[in-house]
């Protein structure tokens, strides 16, 4: 089964400075999709920035861009110019290529911005 | 274009008592996902529906918690007797049937059983 793993449960950066959250995956598939999803205290899901495991060209999003590593099954979030609004719960996950649909979340990582 | 609508937004029940969720996703998208999330496990599927047919139920905890999607516009989670460990945040949500497609969700609905 698939894993994805989030080893950060929290971090914290300085308003309008750089931070970068990680994440690994586990899995034996070389077709699947990466998804960064943020959940502010409001508690609803955002889609933040997906991936496609076949592109080898890491997605950006505005301020927001990853760090595909396919050989090494890593997937970090960059988030540039950090503002006080990017303050949330960040999850990273994994959603196969083929057969099951689902999505598998990792733990997810609390980001604090300090003004 | 309204996103995916669940109610209510909050529910607090008695142990013993039948509670129902109920989902709208949005039109045009033919999957649709119920999740369940807590501070110990975080966000874990319960059960997934592709064209209102169940695909995978493995996530449901028990036989107390059952879905049905009678329509494409439509879902419902219910829990038949709720328990205090059912206590959660409750999350639907719909994608369209491509695997690069993400999941949009609802607002959850918190859930407290006392």
């Amino acid at each position: 089964a698939q894993t994805v793993t989030q080893s950060q449960p929290e971090m914290s950066v300085q308003e309008a400075e750089t931070v970068t959250l990680s994440c690994t995956y586990d899995t034996s598939e070389s077709d699947y999709y990466l998804f960064w999803y943020k959940q502010p205290p409001s508690r609803q899901m955002i889609l933040v920035i997906r991936q496609e495991a076949y592109k080898q060209q890491n997605a950006t999003e505005n301020r927001f861009s990853v760090n595909f590593q396919k050989a090494a099954k890593s997937f970090s979030l960059k988030i540039s110019d950090s503002q006080l609004g990017d303050a949330a719960m960040y999850f990273c996950a994994y959603r196969r290529g083929e057969g099951a649909q689902k999505l598998v979340f990792g733990q997810g990582t609390r980001l604090t911005i300090n003004p | 274009d309204a996103g995916v609508i669940q109610s209510p937004r909050h529910e607090v029940t008695e142990m013993g008592q039948e509670v129902t969720l109920r989902c709208k996703p949005i039109s045009g998208h033919n999957s649709l996902f119920w999740y369940r999330q807590t501070m110990m496990r975080g966000l874990e599927l319960l059960i997934y529906f592709n064209n209102n047919v169940p695909i995978d139920d493995s996530g449901m905890p028990e036989d107390r918690f059952s879905a049905k999607m009678p329509n494409a516009s439509f879902s419902t989670l219910k829990i038949q007797p709720s328990e205090p460990r059912d206590s959660a945040v409750y999350f639907c949500a719909s994608s369209r049937g491509q695997r690069r497609s993400p999941l949009h969700f609802g607002n959850g609905t918190r859930l407290t059983v006392t």
